[in-house]
């Protein structure tokens, strides 16, 4: 499986945007990009996912280097809501991957108010 | 549309013992996988079943072991349970089809925490 890189944490303040990072060198063409983030005693929760292009939806918008390497998660209002851990996956179709997402350690979130 | 909902939500077992966790997935969602999240090891992948039918396994001991009924619910079962069991077990449901997309999304039940004693 392709590895993620994330920072361990970080902080926002409430209403303020949040930039999460990902680093994604080994990153294969047919890998999705994916989000997902958990809120305490809460299993993870979808946020956002994407393969090359920039995507929004109602809960964040996901930015994608050019070069596919890297990848930003973007809140554009963080709420006291939003502190959770978030994970950046790559997933990729076939036999493999059937139901299987690889969950790093995450982003841990704190969100001030 | 009601979520992912799993049974029972928390359990204490002691060593030895057997358990069985249940898993409810959205309707219409034929795909049902299953995850452990542990402090040390974090969240890792235990299996995938699809129309009754084991399509994907992680790494874990045979003592680990599910199934799938003809409504798409699932178990899954846990022999001869040892302290490092204790964690809590996640289940998730995809609409994928036959095939398996990198875009396919999973959906999470709120887990069955698990303590061995």
């Amino acid at each position: 499986d392709a590895k993620t890189t994330q920072p361990n944490s970080m902080e926002s303040n409430e209403e303020e945007p949040v930039h999460l990072p990902c680093n994604h060198s080994t990153i294969s063409g047919t890998d999705y990009i994916h989000w997902y983030r958990q809120l305490p005693s809460q299993g993870p929760e979808y946020v956002i996912h994407g393969l090359t292009s920039n995507v929004n939806n109602r809960m964040a918008s996901l930015a994608i280097a050019e070069d596919r390497k890297s990848s930003t998660l973007i809140l554009h209002r963080a709420t006291l809501r939003d502190a959770a851990v978030y994970y950046c996956i790559l997933s990729d179709a076939g036999g493999t991957s059937y139901g299987k997402l690889t969950f790093g350690q995450g982003t841990i979130l704190t969100v001030h108010p | 549309k009601a979520g992912v909902t799993q049974t029972p939500r928390y359990l204490i077992k002691t060593r030895g013992q057997q358990v069985t966790l249940s898993c409810s997935p959205i309707s219409g969602h034929r795909s049902v996988s299953w995850y452990q999240q542990t402090p040390g090891q974090g969240l890792q992948f235990l299996f995938e079943y699809f129309s009754e039918t084991q399509r994907n396994k992680g790494n874990f001991p045979g003592r680990f072991s599910g199934r799938q009924f003809s409504n798409s619910r699932s178990e899954m079962n846990v022999s001869t349970l040892e302290l490092g069991d204790s964690a809590l077990y996640l289940c998730a449901s995809s609409e994928n089809g036959q095939g398996y997309s990198g875009a396919n999304v999973l959906t999470f039940g709120a887990g069955s925490r698990l303590t061995v004693l």
